[in-house]
């Protein structure tokens, strides 16, 4: 069974600080991908990933796949109220089946 | 164009009742998922549909729980004599045909809550 385990579960910051979220698995995933959900709605894409060792930034956001394509990190600087939600990692499959992660709630106060 | 839509929205029934959830996916979209996700906590995979294909129906927890997909259209997740552990947020998300890395697209789900 493939599985993916996120850290923090739960994470309180201030407005300003950085953060690391992390998922991380036993398996190989042929992409990563980390979404955002907002109470009362879906879980919205913010980036894939597909390539090990493979670095994206999103305005704040950098987010890494690890290089032998098993672990994934979030990065966040400089936090701001509007960056809370679910974050949730999801690992695809062979086969494409997708499977996600418990989620990091976060929660950033002004 | 118009997103995943998913009704009921809310669906409150007693214990060993049927229920019925509807989806219907992006036009065009051969994937379509369905998860449940209970309160706080993430996403469990449910059942798989890509096109014509068998459906991948490793995640359904027992035999109460069945989904059917007309086509690559409207797809329909039933539980049988429904249990208070049943009670969630069921979420449908559809995607485009089957290459690596696609994007899910994810209605708003089915909050089901039962007595």
């Amino acid at each position: 069974t493939q599985l993916l385990e996120q850290s923090p579960q739960f994470l309180s910051i201030q407005e300003g600080e950085n953060l690391t979220v992390y998922c991380n698995s036993s398996s190989v995933f042929s992409s990563l991908q980390w979404y955002r959900q907002e109470p009362g709605e879906g879980p919205v894409l913010l980036v894939t990933v597909v390539t090990g060792g493979e670095v994206k930034k999103l305005k704040r956001l950098t987010f890494q796949f690890g290089d032998a394509r098993k672990d994934s990190s979030l990065h966040i600087t400089a936090a701001q109220p509007g960056d809370t939600g679910l974050y949730l990692c999801a690992g695809e499959t062979g086969g494409f089946k997708t499977i996600f992660g418990a989620g990091t709630r976060l929660f950033v106060k002004a | 164009g118009a997103g995943v839509s998913q009704s009921p929205s809310n669906k409150v029934t007693e214990k060993g009742k049927d229920v019925e959830l509807r989806c219907d996916p992006i036009s065009g979209h051969t994937a379509l998922y369905w998860y449940r996700q209970r309160l706080g906590q993430g996403l469990e995979f449910l059942i798989y549909f890509q096109g014509n294909s068998a459906p991948d129906k490793s995640g359904l927890p027992s035999d109460r729980f069945s989904a059917e997909r007309t086509g690559e259209s409207v797809s329909t997740l039933t539980i049988q004599r429904t249990q208070q552990e049943d009670s969630a947020v069921y979420l449908c998300a559809s995607s485009p045909s089957g290459l690596a890395g696609r994007r899910l697209y994810f209605g708003p789900g089915t909050r089901l809550t039962v007595l």
